[in-house]
């Protein structure tokens, strides 16, 4: 089983749709939790951090299900600009290790 | 600096050659991060820092990489006798250390390494 696993899409959706989406994690060692942003040919960049009681930046929403070792994020009103790579982030000791990442197209 | 400095932007080099790609963390972070990303796939760990603790080096793919970090700053990544697997993006990324691991990390733009 991979350390982290996410559904790599696409995800095609219109603006003002809602979208989500899935990860899980195999390792119950694990303690921090991210959501990270990569757009093409860039670098990752920190979105947010995932916490256990739920957490809200604006337009999106991260939840944190231990027992399940899954991770969502929920994006709202989706905008043209939030076309991305989303990559589902967890720590292995001191070190991160990323999902490949799930894919959204947001179209007008 | 501002932010994570990585040189080069982009490196061709022969195969058989030995790189050396230079990460300038964000001043004040003592965590430095070597990853590598392929086309099409996901980050790769490599080798991890902390101040002046030994490097967790558990992620380099083989002896033909090595990363140094000097003064507890600027780190070099070196491949010898580079080989078409290589290519990739190399991040480097900082972070405020070891009890951060909460605040994540800030990456460099990477140095994108094409073996020919």
């Amino acid at each position: 089983r991979k350390e982290v696993e996410q559904d790599p899409g696409p995800f095609n959706v219109p603006e003002g749709a809602t979208v989500a989406f899935n990860c899980t994690y195999s390792n119950s060692a694990s303690q921090s939790f991210f959501w990270y942003r990569q757009d093409c040919r860039k670098e990752p960049k920190l979105l947010m951090s995932v916490y256990s009681s739920g957490n809200e930046d604006g337009r999106f929403t991260a939840q944190l299900n231990r027992a399940s070792q899954y991770i969502s994020l929920l994006i709202r009103d989706s905008k043209l600009s939030d076309s991305a790579t989303y990559l589902c982030v967890v720590n292995r000791g001191t070190a991160l290790i990323f999902g490949k990442g799930t894919t959204l197209s947001v179209s007008s | 600096g501002a932010g994570v400095s990585q040189s080069p932007s982009n490196k061709v080099t022969e195969k058989g050659k030995d790189v050396e790609l230079r990460c300038d963390p964000i001043s004040g972070h003592t965590a430095l991060y070597w990853y590598r990303q392929s086309l099409g796939q996901g980050l790769e760990f490599l080798i991890y820092f902390q101040g002046n603790s030994a490097p967790d080096k558990s992620g380099l793919p083989s002896d033909r990489f090595s990363a140094e970090r000097t003064g507890g700053s600027v780190s070099t990544l070196t491949i010898q006798r580079t080989q078409q697997e290589d290519s990739a993006v190399y991040l480097c990324a900082s972070s405020l250390g070891r009890s951060r691991t909460s605040y994540g990390y800030t990456f460099g733009s990477g140095t994108r390494l094409t073996v020919v």
